[in-house]
């Protein structure tokens, strides 16, 4: 089992839907969760972070967190063609390295 | 530097080549990380520092990866002799604080071994 795992997709909306993007941990001791969007050829950048169960809200991104299903989402409001990109899901487990899934693609059609 | 800059951007080596790929992280940011990217993949981590001190080295793939930042700052990912499943994009990212705070990633740099 992967220490992360997300659909790889594509995941597919059209403009001013919402995306609805999820990812599972096996490290029931993980402390800190994040997502970071990338586009192709480019580096990874930090959108949202979560800490705590719930959820967290920031512009048209929210992060929802539940440690008792070791389950992290990321829902994106009214999504824009810009917002196409791989959407990858990082958690720091019990020891001290961010690690990552593979992504997902998501793709917002006009 | 306002963010993690690293240098260079791209690199093409000959197989058996030596490289060193250069990391500077963003000014009073204690950790350091070493990313490896292959097409299509996740971020696979290579390994850790806290200031000076490599706390963590378990990701490097074999005894060719090398890693240091001997002042705490600026870091270095070494690699001898490459091999052609080196080509990868190598990305280095630094928090503010230990591991578990945000980390934000320079612009890579894309190895080509040939």
């Amino acid at each position: 089992q992967k220490e992360v795992e997300q659909n790889s997709g594509p995941l597919s909306v059209p403009e001013g839907a919402i995306a609805s993007l999820n990812c599972t941990y096996s490290d029931r001791g993980s402390q800190s969760f994040f997502w970071y969007r990338q586009y192709s050829g480019k580096s990874p950048e930090l959108i949202m972070s979560i800490y705590s169960n719930g959820d967290k809200e920031d512009g048209r991104f929210t992060a929802q967190l539940n440690k008792a299903s070791q389950y992290v989402s990321l829902l994106i409001r009214d999504s824009q063609p810009s917002d196409s990109a791989t959407y990858l899901c990082a958690v720091i487990p019990g020891f001290q390295k961010l690690v990552f899934g593979t992504g997902t693609r998501l793709l917002v059609s006009p | 530097g306002a963010g993690v800059s690293q240098s260079p951007r791209y690199k093409v080596a000959k197989r058996g080549q030596d490289v060193a790929l250069r990391c500077d992280p963003i000014s009073g940011h204690v950790s350091l990380f070493w990313y490896q990217q292959a097409l299509g993949q996740g971020p696979e981590f290579l390994t850790y520092f806290q200031n000076e001190a490599q706390l963590d080295k378990s990701g490097l793939p074999s005894d060719r990866f090398f890693a240091e930042r001997p002042e705490g700052s600026v870091s270095t990912l070494k690699i001898q002799r490459t091999q052609q499943e080196d080509s990868a994009v190598y990305l280095c990212a630094s928090s503010l604080r230990d591991a578990n705070t945000e980390a934000f990633f320079g612009q890579g740099t894309r190895l080509t071994v040939v």
